[in-house]
């Protein structure tokens, strides 16, 4: 079973810059999140899709980043204008919801942002 | 709302040694508790599970026991190797009726051989 797919695996960009981050999740699964975890920290939930349904986005700063999951598949995960803060490893994942369905989750190796 | 705090890392141990790495939550309601797992570059992977008090989630040797009365879920193996080397993070369901986890911060376990 092919797991979750992210890309790419490392990115370099300068502050005031936009990104953009891919995720495939695994096939079948109805739940997608994108969480970002800073050194040192646990991963924090960014947004969460339910198909293509927003379910919870209430921790994603939205003055800068953006997502979407169109056709309820992949997703992209997008941060315009970058700031230092970001800096972190962005970790996509997908588990097969809902409720207690969503309590394995299924990440993918993550992209780490250095914002310069 | 929900929150996990785990023991700050590194955690040092020989191989063959006893593993203990604690982890306590705040939580409504009756969360279900986790342990996952990041192995040097790999993606985060669950280790094991309970779902309600008292129950104990087993994996690789690995045990954990949910704990009510001292909202507690500490990891522990009676005798570690060096491929247990990896960054251990505790969660629990957000709750609320709210799907997805909350994490700790991770504890970073390193083995010698």
């Amino acid at each position: 079973e092919a797991g979750v797919a992210q890309s790419p695996r490392y990115k370099i960009i300068e502050k005031r810059q936009s990104v953009a981050f891919w995720c495939n999740p695994i096939s079948g699964h109805a739940t997608l999140y994108w969480y970002q975890q800073i050194l040192g920290q646990g991963p924090k939930l960014l947004i969460q899709f339910q198909n293509n349904g927003v379910v919870d986005d209430s921790q994603l700063p939205k003055d800068r980043f953006s997502a979407e999951r169109l056709k309820g598949v992949d997703s992209t995960l997008k941060i315009q204008p970058a700031k230092l803060e970001d800096s972190a490893v962005y970790l996509c994942a997908s588990s097969l919801g809902p409720g207690r369905n969503n309590e394995k989750l299924f990440f993918g190796s993550g992209t780490q942002l250095s914002v310069l | 709302g929900n929150s996990v705090t785990q023991m700050e890392g590194p955690v040092t141990l020989s191989e063959e040694a006893f593993l203990t790495i604690n982890c306590t939550y705040t939580a409504t309601g009756y969360p279900s508790l986790f342990w996952y797992v990041q192995y040097p570059g790999e993606g985060l992977q669950l280790l094991l599970k309970a779902t309600k008090a008292d129950d104990k989630g087993s994996n690789k040797g690995f045990e954990a026991t949910y704990r009510k009365e001292t909202t507690s879920f500490h990891l522990e193996k009676g005798s570690v190797q060096v491929s247990d080397s990896a960054v251990y993070f505790c969660a629990l369901s957000r709750g609320g009726g709210a799907d997805g986890l909350t994490f700790g911060k991770g504890t970073h376990l390193i083995i010698q051989p």
